[in-house]
């Protein structure tokens, strides 16, 4: 399999659930990244991690853990959510901090659903 | 703070109409801007980089430009699978590796 591969591709969660979101890369990038896309907004950028640098983005609830085991694979733990975390959350991957010809590669994302 | 604009929200032509889409941005510093375009339920795919103002790109119908402030994709003689949302989105020099991103415009073109 190629590209970046994300699971599951949509998700029902009760707001007392928690579930994982998880995201492989096979592109031998060396940065990977979190964004959610709502209706109507640019995509928000979650969370990065690359060899570089690891972001924790101040501005996105402690509900959202972010885990990143290795160059890979990307994880998005999510407890307690509220109904407007409702959203597309993608997952991206890049080369890392030399290579921008090709900006990201994003996979096909998770559609969440909170009720 | 950085930030990009893009106009219209949305665009509905016939097919075979060529029209223009707008990015508008404000950065520090460019270190390149890129054109996605997604198709409902998937993730946005990569069409062009932009890294200095009076460079061309081009793929089939669709040519990207770039000056010092905005940034155009030229859309010719549409097809209806040319229907997508295009997203701008811009690296600015002081970003690592952080990309801004656009609003999109929804792009429909009709047979």
């Amino acid at each position: 399999e190629t590209g970046v591969t994300q699971t599951p591709r949509h998700l029902v969660m009760g707001m007392t659930n928690k579930k994982s979101l998880k995201c492989e890369q096979h592109l031998g990038h060396n940065a990977m990244y979190w964004y959610k896309q709502s209706a109507k907004k640019p995509l928000e950028l979650m969370f990065v991690y690359s060899l570089e640098e690891r972001v924790e983005n101040n501005s996105v609830p402690s509900r959202f853990s972010p885990e990143c085991p290795n160059s890979s694979h990307l994880f998005l733990h999510l407890h307690t959510l509220q109904p407007e975390d409702s959203a597309l959350y993608l997952c991206a991957s890049s080369p890392g901090t030399g290579d921008h010809n090709y900006g990201y590669t994003f996979g096909s994302g998770t559609r969440l659903t909170v009720v | 703070e950085d930030q990009v604009t893009q106009s219209p929200e949305a665009l509905r032509l016939q097919e075979g109409e060529s029209s223009s889409l707008n990015c508008s941005y404000t950065v520090s510093g460019l270190r390149g801007l890129f054109w996605y375009r997604q198709d409902p339920g998937k993730g946005p795919e990569f069409l062009f980089t932009l890294y200095s103002a009076g460079e061309e790109k081009e793929k089939e119908r669709l040519k990207a430009t770039l000056t010092k402030k905005e940034s155009f994709l030229h859309i010719t003689a549409p097809k209806p699978e040319d229907s997508a949302t295009y997203l701008c989105a811009v690296l600015p020099e002081a970003a690592g590796n952080k990309l801004t991103f656009g609003g999109g415009t929804r792009v429909l073109v009709k047979p």
